[in-house]
C-alpha cells in the first residue's frame, strides 16, 4: 500500500490560505490522491482528488508535484467552519474501491 | 436526493452482547462500505458490499459480519462484543466499484461497550 505522511496539526488565520502538505513517496503510477475532511462528530466529507494534474473545485485546489511523491491541498480563504481533520489518501488497488485513512492533519482556523 | 443515514446514533452494550447497526445508502448508490473509527484514529475499512454480495474485507475477525438488502441498505453485525469494539462506526455509499467514485459518508453510530 502507498502510505501517506501528514503533519499532525496546523494552524491558520481566518481569511488566509491554508496549505496542507502530504507525502506519498511510494505511490504507484495509476493511484489517485484523495483528500477528505472530518469535522468533529461528523462523517468524513470528500474534498477533491487527482491523478497527476492540478485540480480545483469550489472547495479547494490540489497541487501534485511532477514526480507525484507529494501533494498540497489549498483552502484559498479558510473560515472557522474549515476547522477539521484533513486526510490525504492514496487509493489502494485491491479490486474494490476502499479508502485507507491515516491519522490526518488537524487544521485549526482561528479568528 | 437523500444522503446516507445511519441508526441508531448512539448505543451502549456490554461485553459479550451482539449489536446490529443500520445504514441507508444515498439514492441510486449500489455499494456500501463500513468503517470503524476508534477515538483519535482515522477510519479503518471493515468490509464492502456491492449488489448484496460482500466484495472485500479489511483486517477484522469473522464476528464482524454484514448484509446488504435489495434496496442497497445495509447492516453491520458484531457478535461477542469486546471493550475494544467501542468506536464510531461509519457507513459510506458510492455508485459502483471504480476507484474514482466518490464515497459519501453517513454521520456514524457511536458504540460504547462496557
Amino acid at each position: 500500500d502507498a502510505k501517506t505522511t501528514q503533519p499532525p496539526s496546523m494552524d491558520c488565520a481566518e481569511g488566509r490560505a491554508a496549505n496542507l502538505p502530504c507525502n506519498h513517496s511510494t505511490i504507484s503510477g495509476n493511484e489517485y490522491v484523495y483528500w477528505y475532511r472530518q469535522i468533529h462528530s461528523q462523517g468524513p466529507q470528500y474534498i477533491i482528488h487527482g491523478l497527476k494534474n492540478n485540480e480545483t473545485n469550489e472547495m479547494a485546489s490540489l497541487i501534485i508535484t511532477e514526480d507525484r511523491k507529494s501533494s498540497t491541498l489549498i483552502l484559498p480563504h479558510a473560515t472557522l467552519r474549515d476547522t477539521a481533520v484533513y486526510y490525504c489518501i492514496v487509493r489502494v488497488e485491491l479490486g474494490y474501491s476502499t479508502l485507507t485513512f491515516g491519522k490526518g492533519t488537524m487544521l485549526l482556523v482561528s479568528p | 436526493e437523500t444522503g446516507v443515514t445511519q441508526s441508531p446514533t448512539h448505543l451502549i452494550k456490554t461485553r459479550g452482547q451482539q449489536v446490529t447497526l443500520r445504514c441507508s445508502s444515498q439514492s441510486g448508490h449500489n455499494t456500501v462500505s463500513w468503517y470503524q473509527q476508534a477515538l483519535g484514529q482515522g477510519p479503518q475499512f471493515i468490509f464492502q458490499y456491492y449488489r448484496e454480495e460482500e466484495n472485500g474485507r479489511g483486517n477484522f475477525p469473522p464476528r464482524f459480519s454484514g448484509l446488504q438488502f435489495p434496496n442497497y441498505s445495509s447492516e453491520l453485525n458484531v457478535n461477542a462484543l469486546e471493550l475494544d469494539d467501542s468506536a464510531l462506526y461509519l457507513c459510506a455509499s458510492s455508485l459502483g466499484l471504480a476507484d474514482y467514485n466518490e464515497q459519501f459518508f453517513g454521520p456514524g453510530t457511536r458504540l460504547t461497550v462496557l
